[in-house]
Order: C-alpha cells, then sequence, then structure tokens
C-alpha cells in the first residue's frame, strides 16, 4: 500500500526566507505527483503537478522536484511571504492496476510565515 | 470556467442520521472522485466514478454510498452517520483517469 510522508509537519519562519518541504513515498509506480495549498476549511489549490518522466516543475516562488526511484519530492519556495501561510499537501497517484487516478495524500506541513 | 463546486457547504448532523452531498465537477470532466478529510489529516480516498462506473472505492464502510449521473455531477450518501463521520468531504474532477484533478470547496459535516 502507498504512504505518503511529509517533513516538517510543522514550519514557523520569517519573511522572506527560502523554504524546502519534503515529501517522500512507498511505491516509485507513480503516474505523477501533485502539490496542494490548503487554507484552513478550504478546499485544495493545485500549486505543481510532475509527471513520473519529469524532474521538476516551476511557477513563480514554486519549484518541485521529483525522484522517482528513490521516492522523494521537494518543493521550494522562494523569497516567503505571509500570504503563503497555509498547509501544504502531497499527493501521488498510482500509474496502474484498481488504485490508477486516486490520490494518496501526506498529512500536509503547516506552514506559518511571520511579518 | 466554473470550478468543482459542491454543495451544501456546512451541514450538522445527528447521529444515525442520512446525508446526501452533491458534486458538480469541472465542464467536460468525466471523472469524480469523493476524498474525506479528518482534521489534522490529509484527505483520504472513498470513490472514484468515471463515465458513470465506479472505478475504485477506498475502505470505509457501506454506509457510504455514491453515484454518478449522466451529466456527470455526482453524490455522495452516508447512512447511520456517526460521530467519526464529522470532516471535511471533497470532490474532485479530472478530464480523465489518472489526469490532474481538481477539488472544490468541500462540505464541511458535523455530526453531534
Amino acid at each position: 500500500k502507498q504512504e505518503v510522508t511529509q517533513i516538517p509537519a510543522a514550519l514557523s519562519v520569517p519573511e522572506g526566507e527560502n523554504l524546502v518541504l519534503n515529501c517522500s513515498f512507498t511505491d516509485s509506480a507513480i503516474y505523477n505527483l501533485q502539490w496542494f495549498r490548503q487554507d484552513p476549511g478550504k478546499g485544495l489549490t493545485s500549486l505543481l503537478l510532475i509527471q513520473s518522466s519529469q524532474r521538476e516543475q516551476t511557477s513563480g516562488r514554486l519549484n518541485a522536484s521529483l525522484d522517482k526511484s528513490s521516492g522523494r519530492s521537494t518543493l521550494y519556495i522562494a523569497a516567503s511571504q505571509p500570504g503563503d501561510s497555509a498547509t501544504y499537501l502531497c499527493a501521488v497517484t498510482p500509474d496502474r492496476g484498481s488504485t490508477l487516478g486516486r490520490l494518496y495524500f501526506g498529512r500536509g506541513t503547516q506552514l506559518t510565515v511571520w511579518p | 470556467d466554473a470550478g468543482v463546486t459542491q454543495s451544501p457547504t456546512h451541514l450538522i448532523k445527528t447521529r444515525g442520521q442520512h446525508v446526501t452531498l452533491r458534486c458538480s465537477p469541472i465542464s467536460g470532466h468525466k471523472s469524480v472522485s469523493w476524498y474525506q478529510q479528518v482534521l489534522g489529516q490529509g484527505p483520504q480516498f472513498i470513490f472514484q466514478y468515471y463515465e458513470k462506473e465506479e472505478r475504485g472505492r477506498g475502505n470505509f464502510p457501506d454506509r457510504f454510498s455514491a453515484r454518478q449521473f449522466p451529466n456527470y455531477s455526482s453524490e455522495l450518501n452516508v447512512n447511520a452517520l456517526l460521530l467519526g463521520d464529522s470532516a471535511l468531504y471533497l470532490c474532485a474532477s479530472s478530464l480523465d483517469l489518472p489526469y490532474e484533478q481538481y477539488f472544490g470547496p468541500g462540505t464541511r459535516l458535523t455530526v453531534t
């Protein structure tokens, strides 16, 4: 069974810092990996999607990398801002069988950026 | 274009009651999935439908059921509610399997 782990569980930093959030998964047979943002009590906003054949994706101040063989992904946030405060979730999609298309999530990293 | 919509936004029910949650996917999307997110946890997969057929079911009891309609909207039904069913229920749609999934705002269910 696919298991996804995110480290750290929580992070509190001053504005302007560069951050790295980590995600690991136990089964490397994935189709893609997505990073989501979730504000308190709200739905999920997709930030970046990396296909299994890709090594990284970038969107603005966000950069996500994928090392499929080692079962790891990192989300890099440059020049953090208070508006980045949220929970960041990592999710993988298996590439085969009856679990094709379903997302397996980590528990998330709760980020607080203070002014 | 409108994103994924869910109704209602919030719901309070009593133990033993029944609840129906509704989801409308992004126009053109044929797959709908349901997830349960308990406070402090990541979302857990409940059901997945593609072209009106069930394609997957997570580890949830038979009290949970779902269906997808000809217009690709979906509803999630939960019978005999328990306190532990209190959670944020999220719906996601995708163009096809296993493409990128887009989430709705969720329905907050509180069981008292």
